[in-house]
């Protein structure tokens, strides 16, 4: 099975602080992705990444970066980090099977709260 | 730019019952995929089923079928015999044939009473 893992489950940071959020998927995925999930508005894509060090922006990248220096490996970074960044984010990682459907599989998520 | 709306924030179903779960998008391709996954409370979210665009047949797993209406551009999940574990956030997804990138709907709470 493969498996998604995310760092830290729960996390409280200060206004301004640099927040590092990680991501590790052990089935030697080539893509991955960094969603936000906010009540009434389901799954945002912030960045995903589609080899080492490649990385696209998704539909609302702003206030966030991303880091993939090794394939198994996904760093979502709040660089300041500001209370709308208070959210659920959740890591995916995908690689095309037989059929070329590229199933998604997710992490846990991540619950951040800015105060 | 693709879009997918699920209308029905909550559903609630009785322990047996049969349950069906909207979703709509918006797309001029004419091949890709809908996928419905499910999230269950503080757990990782899990794909319950997946279609293909270019297939005309409705795709099934076990209690979970799909009802795809490629010219409405209509895909709603039909859940029968609910079950207390089938409680969730369910997530319709659109992506295009082309590429990994997926679109969320906003999501439906479903609640299955006993």
């Amino acid at each position: 099975d493969v498996k998604v893992t995310q760092s830290s489950r729960y996390l409280v940071k200060r206004t301004g602080e640099k927040v590092f959020l990680e991501c590790v998927q052990d089935m030697d995925h080539e893509n991955m992705f960094w969603y936000r999930q906010d009540p009434g508005l389901g799954l945002r894509l912030i960045y995903f990444s589609y080899d080492v060090k490649m990385k696209e922006k998704g539909d609302i990248p702003e206030g966030y970066s991303v880091s993939r220096e090794k394939k198994e490996r996904f760093s979502l970074i709040l660089e300041s980090a500001s209370t709308n960044q208070t959210s659920m984010y959740l890591c995916a990682s995908s690689f095309p099977d037989l059929e070329g459907t590229d199933t998604q599989y997710f992490g846990p998520g991540t619950r951040l709260t800015v105060l | 730019a693709q879009t997918v709306t699920q209308s029905q924030p909550e559903m609630s179903v009785q322990e047996a019952e049969t349950v069906t779960l909207s979703c709509t998008y918006d797309t001029s391709e004419s091949d890709y995929y809908l996928f419905w996954y499910k999230q269950p409370p503080s757990r990782q979210m899990i794909l319950v089923i997946r279609q293909e665009a270019y297939k005309q047949q409705n795709a099934t797993e076990n209690r979970f079928s799909v009802n795809f209406q490629k010219a409405a551009k209509s895909f709603s999940l039909k859940i029968s015999d609910s079950q207390l574990g089938d409680a969730a956030m369910y997530f319709c997804a659109y992506r295009k044939t082309s590429g990994s990138r997926l679109t969320f709907g906003e999501g439906t709470q479903l609640t299955v009473n006993p």
